[in-house]
């Protein structure tokens, strides 16, 4: 299975602060993928990235968030205003293609907002 | 809407017992599912997709689109199989995979 690691594992910030969630794809892969989970609730859909570019977000993915892939490595997740709600685990996944195509997730980060 | 429904947030078995997880999806295309499983303090791995009909870790599920089921299935539970299991109903146009509520399972001696 190939790997996907995020960083950080952690990240306690407080309401209002900027945060850059990090995920590295070891092998390539076109498609990149946040999710996020609640404690206590499902996992959730965010976002779909591909070739430099959103390719579908969810409801949940409003202004407050964005990604990047800057130098073709890293695949970013920044929230510019955290807020309570934000708190979740956050988990970056991957997949060859969009179709017929398993995504692989990362460890996740776990998301504090104070 | 796409939707996936795991009715038992836990299931507790005996080691040695049979072992059903419950899926019920709703989607109006062509489904495609999965089931992901999630050991304790590790990642969300791949378990099963309905497309492979193979058998991991002695895990089974037959999509049923009578019933628009996807009941994961083992025939006799190990403890190593106590989990989160998640199941995910992936849509290839919208690329993205919608998961179920996920179901605990317990397996005790």
């Amino acid at each position: 299975e190939p790997e996907v690691t995020q960083t950080p594992s952690h990240q306690v910030t407080q309401m209002g602060q900027e945060v850059i969630l990090r995920c590295v794809p070891i092998s390539n892969h076109l498609y990149f993928y946040w999710y996020r989970q609640i404690l206590g609730q499902k996992v959730e859909f965010l976002v779909s990235f591909y070739n430099n570019e959103i390719s579908e977000k969810s409801e949940i993915f409003d202004d407050q968030f964005s990604v990047e892939r800057p130098d073709g490595s890293n695949f970013t997740l920044k929230i510019r205003s955290t807020k309570l709600e934000d708190s979740a685990m956050y988990f970056c996944a991957i997949s060859r293609d969009s179709y017929n195509s398993p995504l692989h997730f990362g460890n996740g980060t776990r998301l504090t907002v104070t | 809407a796409q939707r996936v429904t795991q009715p038992e947030k836990l299931l507790s078995v005996f080691k040695g017992a049979p072992v059903e997880l419950k899926c019920n999806y709703s989607y109006s295309g062509s489904p495609e599912l999965f089931w992901y499983v999630q050991y304790s303090r590790q990642r969300l791995q791949l378990l099963l997709r309905h497309i492979s009909r193979e058998s991991i870790k002695g895990f089974t599920a037959d999509l049923n689109k009578g019933e628009t089921s996807f009941h994961l299935k083992k025939p006799f539970a190990q403890e190593e199989d106590s989990a989160m299991y998640y199941c995910a109903l992936f849509t290839g146009t919208a690329s993205k995979l919608t998961f179920g509520t996920g179901t605990r399972l317990q397996v005790t001696l």
